[in-house]
């Protein structure tokens, strides 16, 4: 069965460094998000990807994130100058092209900033 | 806006027990539902949706849930929990016919099963 893949599965960092979280989505979808989920906390929604643009931002990607798929097949989350706060389990996931259609996840990447 | 909310953070039923876990909405248009699993250290695995048709839909593992328009209700339930079974279960919403489908995710309930 296809499946999302996440690399790093889990990633130590320093505050203030760059952070790229990387992703594959499912061949044959067209639409990519990200969401993040604190330790304890419910998940939540950072951004969707359709035909190579944003097309829809939650107020906690600001500035210090971005994404992009810089080939046919990855899809990156950069967090250019990571906080304490952003330690997370960070989830990609993909759809096809009709809303309604699962959204499949995969297995996060955790994040730990010290 | 669109919300959900799970009644109970934390569920526990013996093995063998029945097993519901509680899920309200709040959508303006016709919702799209669905209930997630998160094992321990795993991602997020999709149980069931509801998008149209039948309001009562099977799941996997023996999963079902109702979705209920009159009460904004899509409960999850199991008529005989195992071991198995423990693990965090989310409920979300997405917009109906909205291009993007973005999840909004409830707090989640984490279900323990006891021998």
């Amino acid at each position: 069965e296809p499946e999302v893949t996440q690399t790093p599965s889990h990633q130590v960092t320093q505050m203030g460094q760059e952070v790229i979280l990387r992703c594959v989505p499912i061949s044959n979808h067209l639409y990519f998000y990200w969401y993040r989920q604190i330790l304890g906390q419910k998940v939540e929604f950072l951004v969707s990807f359709y035909n190579n643009e944003i097309s829809e931002k939650s107020e906690i990607f600001d500035d210090q994130f971005s994404v992009e798929r810089p080939d046919g097949s990855n899809f990156t989350l950069k967090i250019r100058s990571t906080k304490l706060e952003d330690s997370a389990m960070y989830f990609c996931a993909s759809r096809t092209d009709r809303a309604g259609n699962t959204i499949y996840f995969g297995e996060g990447s955790w994040l730990t900033v010290v | 806006a669109q919300s959900v909310t799970q009644l109970g953070s934390h569920v526990s039923v013996s093995e063998g027990a029945l097993v519901l876990l509680r899920c309200n909405y709040s959508s303006s248009v016709p919702p799209y539902l669905f209930w997630y699993v998160q094992y321990p250290n795993q991602g997020l695995q999709l149980l069931l949706k509801y998008t149209t048709g039948a309001t009562l839909v099977k799941g996997i593992n023996g999963f079902e849930a109702e979705f209920k328009k009159s009460e904004t209700s899509f409960h999850l339930t199991k008529p005989s929990a195992h071991m198995s079974d423990a693990a965090e279960y989310f409920c979300a919403v997405s917009e109906h016919g909205g291009s993007q489908g973005n999840l909004i995710f409830g707090k989640g309930t984490k279900l323990s099963v006891k021998p």
